[in-house]
C-alpha cells in the first residue's frame, strides 16, 4: 500500500514570498491533516479535512495560511506571505476511521526554511 | 482544550536498563496513540490504544492506557541503541471528527 506522498521535500524561500505544499493521502482515507512541527517540538495541528470539508482550522493563521482539498483527495497548503517563524517541517497525515481507530499515517514532510 | 504533558522530555539511559515514559493529558479521551520519530524523519506509528486498560507490546516496548487517570505509559525493557529516537504520545480529541493532539515528545538516547 502506498503511503502519504508529499512534495517538495525541501524548500528555501525569502520572507514575504509565497510557497505551496502538496499532499496525496493514502487511497480511501477520508481524513487528512496538516501539521506544523517546529524543531524540537511536537507536531501542531493546522487544519483537518474530512473528505473535502474542513473539520478544524482553529490553529491555522488564516491571514497568511490557506489550505484546500479538492475532490476529497489531494490537498495543498499555501503560505503567503511567509515569515521567518514559519520555518518548520510541514507534515501531512491521513487516517481511515474504523472501529473507533483513527490512527494517522504521516508523510515524509516538507522542510521549509524562510530566510 | 486538550493539553498533553510528557515526561521526561529528555532521557539518557544505558543499554539493558529499563525505564518508563509518562504521558498525562488534561481532558477525557479514551484513545491514545504512540509515535516514534528518528532525526530528520517523519512519524512512525507504534501503538494504538483504544480503551481503558489497553496494553500493547512490541519487542522491548510496552504501552498502556488508564483513561480514568488520564495517563499512558511507554515502558522500555532492556534498552538497546536502536531505540534511540523521540517518542510522542497523542490522545484523540473529539470535535466532530477525532484529531490527534501531540505532546512535546521524549528524546531517548540509549548509550552503550
Amino acid at each position: 500500500e502506498a503511503g502519504v506522498a508529499q512534495s517538495p521535500r525541501y524548500k528555501i524561500i525569502e520572507k514575504r514570498q509565497s510557497v505551496a505544499f502538496w499532499c496525496n493521502p493514502i487511497s480511501g482515507h477520508a481524513t487528512l491533516y496538516w501539521y506544523q512541527q517546529i524543531l524540537g517540538q511536537g507536531p501542531k495541528l493546522l487544519i483537518q479535512f474530512q473528505n473535502n470539508g474542513v473539520v478544524d482550522d482553529s490553529q491555522l493563521p488564516k491571514d497568511r495560511f490557506s489550505a484546500e482539498r479538492l475532490k476529497g483527495v489531494d490537498s495543498t497548503l499555501k503560505i503567503q506571505p511567509a515569515k521567518l517563524e514559519d520555518s518548520a517541517v510541514y507534515l501531512c497525515a491521513s487516517s481511515l476511521e474504523w472501529a473507533g481507530n483513527t490512527e494517522a499515517f504521516f508523510g515524509q514532510g516538507t522542510r521549509l526554511t524562510v530566510v | 482544550e486538550l493539553k498533553v504533558e510528557q515526561n521526561p522530555l529528555f532521557l539518557s539511559m544505558q543499554e539493558e536498563k529499563n525505564y518508563t515514559i509518562y504521558c498525562n493529558y488534561s481532558t477525557t479521551s479514551d484513545r491514545l496513540y504512540w509515535y516514534r520519530q528518528d532525526p530528520g524523519k517523519s512519524l512512525e506509528s507504534l501503538f494504538v490504544l483504544l480503551s481503558n486498560g489497553a496494553v500493547k507490546q512490541e519487542g522491548r516496548l510496552m504501552a498502556s492506557l488508564d483513561t480514568k487517570a488520564r495517563l499512558s505509559t511507554l515502558h522500555i525493557t532492556a534498552a538497546v541503541h536502536d531505540l534511540s529516537a523521540t517518542y510522542f504520545c497523542a490522545p484523540g480529541q473529539w470535535g466532530g471528527s477525532e484529531k490527534l493532539v501531540f505532546g512535546k515528545g521524549t528524546k531517548l538516547t540509549v548509550n552503550p
